[in-house]
This record gives C-alpha cells, sequence and structure tokens, in this order.
C-alpha cells in the first residue's frame, strides 16, 4: 500500500526549541507539500517542493524552512519554534502534474 | 486559481443521497475540478476529479454543467463513516512544474445523522 509517512504523530516542543518534522514517501512522486490545519482556517499551504533541492514558498512561509535532498523526503524546520506554530503539520505528494494528492497521518505540534 | 464556495455545513440521514454544489465562477479553461474528503485527525483523501459532464468512480459521483460554473459531489446512500469534511478545488491542469499546488478552503462538513 503507497503511503506518506511523517514521523511523529504527536509532538511536544519549548519555546525558541528548533524542530524538524520529517515525510517520506514510497510512491516516487516529484511534488512535496507542507500544510498546517488550524480550527476555523483550513489548510494553510506553508512550502512545496517539485523536485530535489527545490522549494517554492505557500500562503505562509515565514518562520519556517524546508529541505529536499532525496526525492522521497521533504523535512520542515521550525528555526526557533513560538507557541502560534502549535498546530496540526501535514505531509502530501503527488506525480509532478497531478492535483491528486496522498497526505500522511499528520503530526500534532504542540509548543510550550 | 479560481475561487470555490461551498456550504458550511449539511446534515444528512443514513440512506439518502448528498448532494454537494460548488461554486466556481472563474473558473479558466484549463482549469479541472477535485473533491478531497477528511476525516477527524486525518489527512485529507482524494475523491474524485473532472473536466467536465460526469465522472463516477466507486465512491462518488462528480457532475459539472456545461458551463463549468459549479460541479456537484453525489454520495450515494451515506453511512455513518461518510461524516467527514468535503473539500472542492479548483486547479489548472495545464500549468508547468511546479504550480500544481491546492489551496484548500474550510470545506463542507457533512454529518450523517442515524
Amino acid at each position: 500500500d503507497v503511503k506518506v509517512t511523517q514521523s511523529s504523530r504527536y509532538l511536544v516542543k519549548r519555546t525558541g526549541e528548533k524542530v524538524f518534522l520529517e515525510c517520506v514517501q514510497d510512491m516516487d512522486h516529484e511534488n512535496m507539500f507542507w500544510y498546517r490545519q488550524d480550527p476555523g482556517l483550513g489548510l494553510r499551504l506553508i512550502y512545496f517542493s517539485y523536485d530535489v533541492k527545490m522549494k517554492e514558498k505557500g500562503d505562509i512561509p515565514e518562520g519556517y524552512s524546508v529541505s529536499r535532498e532525496k526525492k522521497e523526503r521533504f523535512s520542515l524546520i521550525l528555526e526557533s519554534a513560538s507557541t502560534n506554530q502549535t498546530s496540526m503539520y501535514l505531509c502530501a505528494s503527488s506525480f509532478l502534474y497531478d492535483y491528486g494528492y496522498t497526505f500522511g497521518s499528520g503530526t500534532r505540534l504542540t509548543v510550550v | 486559481l479560481a475561487k470555490t464556495t461551498q456550504p458550511i455545513s449539511m446534515d444528512s440521514y443514513e440512506g439518502q443521497e448528498v448532494n454537494i454544489t460548488c461554486s466556481h465562477n472563474n473558473i479558466a479553461t484549463n482549469d479541472y475540478i477535485t473533491w478531497y474528503q477528511q476525516f477527524p485527525s486525518q489527512g485529507p483523501r482524494f475523491i474524485i476529479q473532472g473536466y467536465k459532464t460526469k465522472v463516477t468512480n466507486e465512491v462518488a459521483s462528480l457532475f459539472i454543467p456545461a458551463d463549468r460554473k459549479s460541479s456537484t459531489l453525489s454520495l450515494p446512500r451515506v453511512s455513518l463513516s461518510d461524516t467527514a469534511v468535503y473539500y472542492c478545488l479548483v486547479g489548472d491542469r495545464d500549468s508547468g512544474a511546479g504550480s500544481y499546488q491546492l489551496t484548500f478552503g474550510k470545506g463542507t462538513k457533512l454529518s450523517v445523522i442515524p
């Protein structure tokens, strides 16, 4: 069964910490995405990548960075975690010219 | 990307057919219509995609009128397990690489009642 795997289901970090969220897909997809989802705000795109070492800003990139060193792995980095980054983070992937995304189960991050 | 408008919530009894309509008045010639389903505490799941007329798969049907300014997702004989949020999205199929990102709205929360 093809899938997108996010490294942690739940994560608790302290304010100011550097946080890494990892996402791995096994479908040989070119596109990978990071979204965050908050009650009342829906899903918002943080960053996406359509090739190794390529990255594009989404709607809310401030406070985040990403890394894509290998095709199957896309990492989201919170350089200095803040409480307003407490959220559900969702990773997704798709083929290059395809809107049929496969999402991971999400990482619920709490910053205290 | 064309903006979409859909109802915030809907209720339905088990066994009924549910139709969720999405408005996309500014849809462009090359845009495709895509629907996702999201259960609580899970990531969204792709349901169906179409360009015009009717598309059907094992989960749902998608009806798109000739002017393409709206689309209707039809779920036959819903059960309690169909309770979820349903998102309608529009995207340009002929965009270049790096353009296939989707902007999700707030979706339609469907509640199926026993």
